[in-house]
C-alpha cells in the first residue's frame, strides 16, 4: 500500500476484554513505532521495532500490553483485561532505518480509536 | 481536509547557530498545536503546546510561535548544540481530540 495502515479503524470493547490492534507499515519500512494518543493529551511512546533488533519496550505502560512484530512487517499490538484508562488512539509510524544522518521520516498509520467501557 | 506541512524536510546546521523550523496547518477547528523532539530510537518528546490564545512559549533554547490568523507556526532553536540533532515534529489538535501530525523536520547539528 501507499502508507502505513491501521485496523481496525475504531473499536468498542467492555472492560476485561482482551483487544488486539494491527498495523501494516509502508514496504521497506524496517522500524515500526506504536504510541498511544488519550483525548486532548500529546502523544505516547509505546514500543519501537528496528529490523531483527530487539524492540525498545520502555514506554509499554504495563504488562498487559505486549505487541509482535512478524519480520520487517506487520504488526500487532495486544492489550490484555481493558481497562477505561486505555481509552485512547493508538497511532503506529513506520520509516526508513535510521541512519547517521538520521535522515527519515515517521509516517503514521490513521490510528486506531479504542473505546473501554 | 486537516493537514499539517513542515518545512524543510530536513536541515543540517553548525554547532551553535540559530534555526527555525516552519509549520503550516489547515486544521480545523484549532484546538492547540504541539512540537514534539524525537531523539533517534526514542519516542517524540512534547516541547511546548500552545493554544489559540498564545502566540508564542519558551522551553530553554527553544522557543514557538503561534500566528493562528495565518496558521502558522514556528520553533526557533537557539545556539543549537549536537543533542538538538532529532526530528521535529508539528502537531495540531482539534478540540474533538483528533491530532494531525506534520512529516517532521530532521535537523542534523554538526561540530
Amino acid at each position: 500500500g501507499a502508507g502505513v495502515s491501521q485496523s481496525p479503524s475504531n473499536k468498542v470493547t467492555e472492560k476485561g476484554k482482551d483487544v488486539e490492534l494491527r498495523c501494516d507499515p509502508i514496504s521497506g519500512h524496517t522500524a515500526l513505532y506504536w504510541y498511544r494518543q488519550r483525548l486532548g493529551q500529546g502523544l505516547e511512546f509505546l514500543i519501537y521495532f528496528q529490523g531483527n533488533s530487539a524492540p525498545d519496550k520502555s514506554g509499554l505502560p504495563s504488562d498487559r500490553f505486549s505487541a509482535e512484530r512478524t519480520g520487517e512487517s506487520v504488526s500487532t499490538l495486544t492489550i490484555q483485561r481493558t481497562q477505561q484508562e486505555d481509552s485512547a488512539v493508538y497511532l503506529c509510524a513506520s520509516s526508513l532505518p535510521w541512519t547517521s544522518g538520521g535522515e527519515e521520516t515517521q509516517y503514521f498509520g490513521p490510528g486506531t480509536r479504542l473505546l473501554v467501557l | 481536509k486537516n493537514q499539517v506541512e513542515q518545512s524543510p524536510q530536513s536541515l543540517i546546521i553548525l554547532e551553535g547557530k540559530n534555526c527555525t523550523l516552519q509549520c503550516n496547518y489547515t486544521v480545523s477547528p484549532f484546538s492547540n498545536l504541539r512540537w514534539y523532539k524525537q531523539d533517534t530510537g526514542r519516542g517524540p518528546v512534547s516541547l511546548t503546546i500552545m493554544t489559540f490564545s498564545e502566540n508564542t512559549k519558551s522551553n530553554g533554547r527553544y522557543t514557538a510561535t503561534l500566528d493562528a490568523d495565518t496558521k502558522q507556526s514556528s520553533l526557533h532553536i537557539t545556539a543549537s548544540q549536537l543533542s538538538d540533532s532529532a526530528s521535529y515534529i508539528c502537531v495540531v489538535a482539534t478540540n474533538a481530540g483528533k491530532s494531525t501530525f506534520g512529516d517532521g523536520t530532521t535537523l542534523t547539528v554538526k561540530p
